[in-house]
């Protein structure tokens, strides 16, 4: 089945820098990948989602990047201001068995004043 | 208001005593799951449903148990909870395995 690594575990940056956050993802058969935000004590909440047939998602503030070859894709947030500070979530899902979504173990992003 | 809506909130009982925690989602989705959250370990998926009478086992489904016999509802039964199983507990609808889940507001399970 698909294991999903998440990069780092913790991250803190002032504000208006940018933070990135990485995920490795073992099956190449993988297709889809989503970022889910989850502030705390609230649920996840999908910011961001990406195909296996697109490089690259921009939206406002937030990118992701995939890279196929190397099976690992990418969370870019530009100009960081602190209601960013969250815990953010990749995952991918395989191409052949799409309800088998593997997330990963989370960054907790802290976004300083 | 699109929405899931889980029950209990919070939970506190004791090892062996049944439980069922409820899920119901408004959007008409086909796909519904269930995970649990711990601490450095992310969300994983406990059961999933992609039709009504369709589930299939997740990640970590030891010890779980779940039904589907309406559309909109998809319960987590825990018919003899263990300390191991204190965690949140979150569910999520979808219109597909890969599209965007939406997820519940989560319960928090405590088993003494």
């Amino acid at each position: 089945g698909e294991n999903v690594e998440q990069h780092p575990s913790t991250l803190s940056v002032q504000e208006g820098d940018s933070a990135v956050i990485k995920c490795t993802y073992s099956d190449s058969a993988s297709n889809y990948f989503p970022w889910y935000k989850q502030e705390l004590g609230k649920r996840p909440q999908l910011i961001i989602d990406i195909r296996s047939n697109v490089g690259e998602k921009k939206d406002q503030r937030i990118a992701v990047t995939l890279n196929k070859t190397a099976k690992h894709f990418s969370l870019h947030i530009t100009e960081t201001q602190p209601e960013d500070s969250a815990v953010y979530f990749c995952a991918a899902t395989p191409l052949y068995n799409n309800n088998d979504m593997r997330f990963g173990a989370g960054t907790r992003l802290t976004v300083k004043p | 208001e699109a929405q899931v809506t889980q029950n209990p909130r919070y939970l506190i009982t004791v090892t062996g005593k049944k439980l069922t925690v409820t899920c119901s989602q408004n959007m008409n989705h086909e796909y519904m799951s269930w995970y649990r959250q711990d601490p450095g370990l992310g969300l994983r998926q406990i059961y999933y449903s992609m039709n009504v009478e369709v589930t299939d086992k997740g990640d970590v489904p030891e010890g779980y148990k779940v039904s589907r016999k309406e559309k909109r509802n998809f319960p987590l039964i825990l018919e003899s909870p263990s300390p191991n199983q204190t965690s949140l507990y979150f569910c999520a609808s979808s219109l597909g395995g890969s599209q965007p889940q939406h997820f519940g507001d989560g319960t928090r399970l405590s088993i003494l």
